[in-house]
């Protein structure tokens, strides 16, 4: 089915440690982002990208770099994984114009300890 | 700068009840407005959108909202939920004038139907 693909699902990580969750879009959209979704605070913009080669941040970028790969692929890389990074990380992609809405993946749970 | 604000983070109702989800949003310009629905362990799916024109937007699952522009709100409602309909409920608003598509969430509404 055509989508947004996120890997992994799931994933524990010691403080300190780095990872990086992966990306994918096969409707050929320009844009794709990086969201964070923690109880009562609803989702909250990591980084973006608006159109391949570049990248921005959103509201919390610190402690995350993005790469976009090429127009399908969409990464976020923890360098150093802190407590308070624990949180569901949300990829979704668009079109460019403001009008469409985001098609999202499934997510990525990661737990910090 | 947007902003949403979703005064509800929970609304308990009976099955078969009506039920409205409120959200009012802040902006100095011309927005996009969207419903989101999180079921519990997924992604959000587009539950509908108003761009322009009617201010009465119909949505999938027989959901709709009413933009109202003098009071900036976009409230979704049911006239009679069911227990499928149990989920978190986002509205977004996005910038007309701006490029590019970001979308600005609210802390979203956890829905839980009742029998």
């Amino acid at each position: 089915n055509a989508g947004v693909t996120q890997t992994p699902k799931f994933q524990v990580l010691k403080t300190g440690q780095s990872m990086t969750l992966q990306c994918a879009q096969d409707m050929n959209h320009n844009s794709m982002y990086w969201y964070r979704q923690d109880p009562g605070m609803g989702l909250r913009l990591i980084y973006y990208s608006a159109s391949e080669g570049t990248t921005d941040k959103g509201e919390v970028p610190n402690g995350y770099n993005v790469s976009r790969l090429n127009k399908r692929e969409f990464s976020l890389r923890l360098e150093s994984a802190a407590p308070s990074q624990t949180s569901v990380y949300f990829c979704a992609s668009s079109e460019f114009r403001a009008d469409r809405g985001y098609t999202f993946g499934s997510g990525t749970r990661l737990t910090v300890v | 700068a947007q902003s949403v604000t979703q005064l509800d983070s929970q609304v308990p109702v009976f099955e078969e009840a009506p039920v409205e989800l409120r959200c009012n949003y802040s902006s100095s310009v011309s927005v996009y407005l969207f419903w989101y629905v999180q079921y519990p362990n997924q992604g959000l799916q587009l539950l509908l959108k108003y761009l322009s024109g009617s201010t009465l937007v119909k949505g999938i699952n027989g959901f709709e909202a009413e933009f109202n522009k003098s009071q900036t709100s976009f409230h979704l409602r049911k006239p009679s939920v069911h227990i499928s309909d149990t989920a978190e409920y986002f509205c977004a608003v996005s910038d007309r004038t701006g490029g590019g598509n970001k979308l600005t969430f609210g802390t979203g509404t956890q829905l839980k139907v009742e029998l």
